[in-house]
């Protein structure tokens, strides 16, 4: 597609369950990173996948947070027994490669109840 | 532990005015750095970019400075328009946003 497209937009969960959020990229975008960003503050690095290579997991907050990536394409990150605290707007984005400016998705706004 | 800041929370501008956003970062092997601007629910939006060997690069209305011996980064925004009302984050690469600079435009 012509942008990075997420889905859900708006996620309403309650507390406890598990939450699936798609991203899909620019198409031959190798490089596809994970984004939270809570009310009113910055963006916080989750996750960056870049082509085959093994996924920087170093931003993921705690075990309930995963993601997955096939290939060059959809990625999936999955909030497992959701909490609270896990509301917060989660952004996609892609880039050519690293060390490239990055187009952003709109978002999956999730909230937790 | 390393971090990239900014200095000001809330920059309100006149319409027309240039715009100066500041930005500052401690990794000094800090290779490349971008400039974002986020409206309001929306997702950021890539402006500029620079890269270490360089001090300073233009684009369309923007120039961004890159200071590496005070490790400090800046973005100008000439002839503000309305539509640059915004919130603008600094990053180094993928790995560290701050809190961001809510640009107002006063018409």
């Amino acid at each position: 597609g012509a942008g990075v497209s997420q889905s859900p937009s708006n996620k309403v969960t309650e507390k406890g369950k598990d939450v699936e959020l798609r991203c899909d990229p620019i198409s031959g975008h190798t490089a596809l990173y994970w984004y939270r960003q809570r009310l009113g503050q910055g963006l916080e690095f989750l996750i960056y996948f870049q082509g085959n290579s093994a996924p920087d997991k170093s931003g993921l907050p705690s075990d309930r947070f995963s993601a997955e990536r096939t290939g060059e394409s959809v990625s999936t990150l999955t909030i497992q027994r959701t909490q609270q605290e896990d509301s917060a707007v989660y952004l996609c984005a892609s880039s050519l490669a690293l060390g490239n400016g990055y187009t952003f998705g709109s978002g999956t706004r999730l909230t937790v109840v | 532990g390393e971090s990239v800041g900014l200095h000001l929370p809330t920059l309100s501008v006149q319409e027309g005015d240039n715009s100066i956003i500041n930005c500052a970062y401690s990794n000094s092997a800090s290779d490349y750095f971008i400039w974002y601007k986020q409206e309001s629910g929306k997702g950021p939006q890539f402006i500029i970019d620079i890269r270490s060997n360089m001090d300073k690069r233009q684009g369309q209305r923007v120039t961004v400075l890159l200071n590496k011996t005070v490790k400090h980064l800046s973005l100008q925004i000439a002839a503000t328009q309305p539509g640059d009302s915004a919130v603008y984050f600094c990053a180094e690469d993928r790995l560290a946003f701050g809190k961001g600079n809510q640009v107002v435009v006063i018409p």
